[in-house]
């Protein structure tokens, strides 16, 4: 149980475009869900928290209007990275909260954006 | 705000010996520590976890304790095997924004040697 997939889990994509990644709960409804990005060999740096529905909440030093999340559906949230630039090349990993389960985050495969 | 420091960066064992890291806090509000696993290009994994109204948690191999005075959280390793090598990361939850958020430790790289 406590499956969380995203996609993909590569993308390389040429600088100014955008690029969405998904985050998917496959076997329980996610009433919030986070993302965070990592660089190599670095921790887990949270980027923002969404609850479905609502405008995501954003970390200090994070560009909202950069990094765009929609929670559609307790399944579901997207990050898209608009207007990419080089230094948007990380790793970017999401993860869950199951809705009963205040404190447990269930994380995905993470995404690896390179830009070029 | 939260702030989790995790020590050692690094941790080089010899198979069949313990291993411990070590994390501390600094918000007395946090109530949920766990630890995460997280192999090369992989998603971090919960492989333990401890809540506030208890002092020691085990699960076969690995056990973790906590001293709420001293906000200080440890996870203990016994009988390393090779497969155990990983970069581990603690946290600490907050709560923010309405959120139960977890912040987390600089993480420590253990290497287990045959």
């Amino acid at each position: 149980g406590a499956v969380v997939s995203q996609h993909p889990s590569r993308v390389i994509c040429k600088s100014g475009t955008s690029v969405k990644i998904e985050c998917r709960s496959l076997d329980f409804q996610a009433t919030t869900m986070f993302w965070y990005r990592q660089f190599p060999k670095k921790s887990l740096m949270l980027m923002a928290t969404s609850n479905e529905g609502s405008k995501a909440t954003y970390e200090q030093g994070v560009e909202k209007d950069k990094f765009l999340i929609n929670h559609a559906s307790l399944t579901l949230s997207t990050l898209t990275v608009t207007s990419a630039h080089p230094e948007d090349s990380s790793f970017y990993i999401c993860s869950a909260n199951e809705r009963g389960r205040a404190y447990e985050q269930y994380f995905g495969p993470g995404t690896r954006l390179t830009v070029t | 705000g939260e702030n989790v420091e995790q020590h050692p960066s690094t941790l080089s064992v010899q198979e069949g010996d313990s291993a411990v890291i070590k994390c501390t806090y600094s918000d007395s509000a946090s109530n949920y520590f766990p630890w995460y696993k997280q192999e090369l290009g992989k998603r971090p994994q919960l492989i333990i976890d401890i809540r506030s109204n208890v002092g020691e948690k085990k699960d076969q191999r690995i056990a973790v304790t906590l001293n709420k005075t001293a906000k200080h959280f440890s996870l203990h390793i016994t009988e390393t095997q090779p497969e155990d090598s990983a970069v581990y990361f603690c946290a600490a939850s907050l709560i923010s924004g309405g959120y139960n958020k977890l912040i987390f430790g600089a993480g420590t790289r253990l290497a287990v040697h045959p």
